[in-house]
């Protein structure tokens, strides 16, 4: 069974510092890699995608993908109170199928 | 100039009756998916439509009937409604399902509460 697997948290980090989010994956032939941003009671909102080994940057936002080591990361820099939200990581399966994982709390105290 | 919009947002009704929830997108795409999410948050696809024609049909009771009359509406019919059926449900789309960049966009889902 495809799986994609994520720390539940919830993480909690001071206001200004850098938030680090994990994903691993089992399928190696996965080639597309999402991460979503959801706030309580709203939808999904996508934030960063990422599709080739190494660094994506994004304001804020950097994406890092080892497909060797089937890894997929996000790195909030600068984290603000409005990133407090449940952040989801979703992958891409071979079979078309957009699978996600249970996602991760994250808390940014003033 | 909602993208993909549900109706209803939220929707309460008896154990045993028989509910729709409509989805629209007015973003052009050809791909149409249904997912739902549990109280623990897990989102998992139900059902996905690519320009009318079912391609996804994950392991879901047959209670649960999609509909898409045109591209842009795809319909969640759900009979005999049972406890545990009470998630939200989110409608969402895509622009081509044989695309490995394929970025799909979620509408505001509904809270089905069952009682």
């Amino acid at each position: 069974q495809k799986e994609v697997e994520q720390n539940s948290g919830p993480l909690s980090v001071p206001e200004g510092a850098i938030a680090s989010l994990n994903c691993t994956y089992s399928d190696r032939g996965s080639q597309s890699f999402f991460w979503y941003r959801q706030y309580s009671g709203k939808s999904p909102e996508l934030i960063m995608s990422i599709y080739s080994n190494g660094d994506k940057e994004d304001g804020r936002f950097t994406a890092q993908l080892n497909k060797a080591s089937q890894y997929v990361s996000l790195l909030i820099r600068d984290s603000q109170p409005s990133d407090s939200a449940t952040y989801l990581c979703a992958v891409m399966y071979s079979n078309y199928k957009l699978t996600f994982g249970k996602g991760t709390l994250l808390t940014v105290n003033p | 100039d909602t993208a993909v919009s549900q109706t209803p947002k939220y929707l309460v009704t008896q154990m045993g009756n028989d509910k729709s929830i409509k989805c629209e997108q007015n973003l052009g795409h050809d791909t149409m998916y249904w997912y739902k999410q549990d109280s623990k948050k897990f989102l998992k696809i139900m059902f996905s439509y690519n320009n009318k024609e079912l391609i996804i049909n994950e392991t879901v009771p047959n209670r649960f009937s999609p509909k898409s009359p045109d591209k842009a509406h795809l319909n969640l019919h759900i009979n005999s409604l049972e406890l545990g059926d009470s998630a939200v449900y989110f409608c969402a789309s895509s622009p081509a399902r044989d695309s490995n960049t394929d970025t799909q966009y979620f509408g505001p889902g509904t809270r089905l509460t069952v009682l």
